[in-house]
């Protein structure tokens, strides 16, 4: 069946513009993850979703980053007023319920640049 | 807190050589224990993972022990292959509602 996508692949912007990246977890996962990659790091976790429960929000770096879930399936990161420090990989994941334990499923990530 | 520590890569091997990653960690009570794998243009995921201490995951050829009395999860191959070229990631999950906590991860790359 069909993976974890993402969109766009790439994204290049300006410093100051907002950005939208796009999540489309496998169909069915009640569990969804924001991670961020940036060079030299691990994985960053940001925030993360659990069927209709409140999110875990715990990982955003600043008030500036932000995400949805609707409909419990695609889930959009917005990032406001972007910064060159938040130039990275940011990797969605999804998994088939709400234990952290079990195995998650990335998609391929946005590489986001910011100038 | 919890924290995961990978040996800085980048790592080079020939083909048909022996590898071992090695990955400690910090953490209170039982962890559990992971390895993912990131190939190249693909999104991570799971190689394997251990629950308890002294089990041992394995997968593809890969195995890694936990061993508690060392903290440590160090990922091993007997005969890595040139499609073994990856970003190796290890990880933990602690008790409670906590997410997991990922390693830098290790570059490798296997040459014919």
């Amino acid at each position: 069946g069909a993976g974890v996508s993402q969109s766009p692949s790439n994204k290049v912007t300006e410093k100051g513009k907002d950005v939208e990246l796009r999540c489309d977890p496998i169909s069915g996962h009640t569990a969804l993850y924001w991670y961020r990659q940036s060079l030299g790091q691990g994985l960053e976790f940001l925030i993360y979703f659990q069927g209709n429960s409140a999110p875990d929000k715990s990982g955003l770096p600043s008030d500036r980053f932000s995400a949805e879930r609707t409909g419990g399936s695609v889930s959009t990161l917005t990032i406001q007023r972007t910064q060159q420090e938040d130039s990275a990989v940011y990797l969605c994941a999804s998994s088939g319920s709400g234990r952290h334990t079990d195995t998650q499923y990335f998609g391929p990530g946005t590489r986001l640049t910011v100038l | 807190g919890n924290s995961v520590t990978q040996m800085e890569g980048p790592v080079t091997l020939s083909e048909e050589a022996f590898l071992t990653i090695n990955c400690t960690y910090t953490a209170t009570g039982y962890p559990s224990l992971f390895w993912y794998v990131q190939y190249p243009g693909e999104g991570l995921q799971l190689l394997l993972k251990a629950t308890k201490a002294d089990d041992k995951g394995s997968n593809k050829g890969f195995e890694a022990t936990y061993r508690k009395e060392t903290t440590s999860f160090h990922l091993e191959k007997g005969s890595v292959q040139v499609s073994d070229s990856a970003v190796y990631f290890c990880a933990l999950w602690n008790s409670g509602n906590t997410p997991l906590v990922f390693g830098k991860g290790t570059r490798l790359s296997v040459i014919a």
